[in-house]
């Protein structure tokens, strides 16, 4: 069993709708990180978080260590953002999510 | 400045044989680690070094072997390979140190694809 959970597994919107992906994770952490993948498969970092709440232009990343739970916002999407997004826990190791893919159509 | 580069960027092996993937990071970052990513899944964490010593090692056969060198760089090794080797194997580098130091963002290579015949 996976030790770090992502919903949904597949999310399609259309241009301009609010995103959220949810990432659970079930052990104590030094941090978590956000990453983005696109279909050539390199991957970009997006957030590495340890609490609070975090913005970079139209994407949030906000956490919550009680409840070892995580979210990664995308306002006003847009077709370029279309990619694998995956969560990743970071303690004695670092522990993937699975992934969500995220489609949006103009 | 150049990112994390990572040779080769696609190799054909066939069962059996041995391949080495070369990792280089970014100019000033000292940790280095490597994942495993097979197709439809979330990255598997394969190796991390710091300062040329194994600071971490996931879950994988010893057929799986890492070294990083003075300059930082680093190679994965693989023996042996089966089809099921077949992957994805990204590297990352970072400045910070061991996985409990939250310091050091991660910054990631466009990966080596490998196929196993």
């Amino acid at each position: 069993k996976n030790e770090v959970e992502q919903s949904p597994q597949n999310l399609t919107a259309q241009e301009g709708e609010f995103i959220t992906i949810n990432c659970s994770y079930s052990v104590g952490i030094s941090a978590l990180h956000w990453l983005q993948q696109h279909p050539g498969g390199g991957i970009v970092s997006l957030f590495m978080l340890s609490s609070g709440k975090k913005k970079h232009g139209r994407l949030i990343a906000t956490i919550n260590i009680q409840e070892k739970h995580s979210s990664l916002h995308i306002t006003a999407s847009h077709p370029r953002d279309s990619a694998v997004y995956i969560c990743a826990e970071r303690n004695e190791k670092l522990t993937f999510g699975t992934g969500t893919r995220l489609t949006i159509i103009p | 400045d150049a990112g994390v580069t990572q040779s080769p960027t696609h190799l054909i092996k066939t069962r059996g044989q041995h391949v080495t993937l070369r990792c280089s990071p970014i100019s000033g970052h000292k940790s280095v680690s490597w994942y495993q990513q097979v197709l439809g899944q979330g990255p598997q964490f394969i190796f991390q070094y710091y300062e040329k010593e194994e600071r971490g090692r996931g879950n994988f056969p010893d057929r799986f072997s890492a070294r990083q060198f003075p300059n930082y760089s680093s190679e994965l090794n693989v023996n042996a390979l089966l089809l099921g080797d077949s992957a994805l194997y990204l590297c990352a580098s970072s400045p910070g140190g061991g996985w409990l130091s939250n310091t050091g963002e991660l910054f990631f290579g466009e990966g080596s694809r490998l196929t196993v015949l």
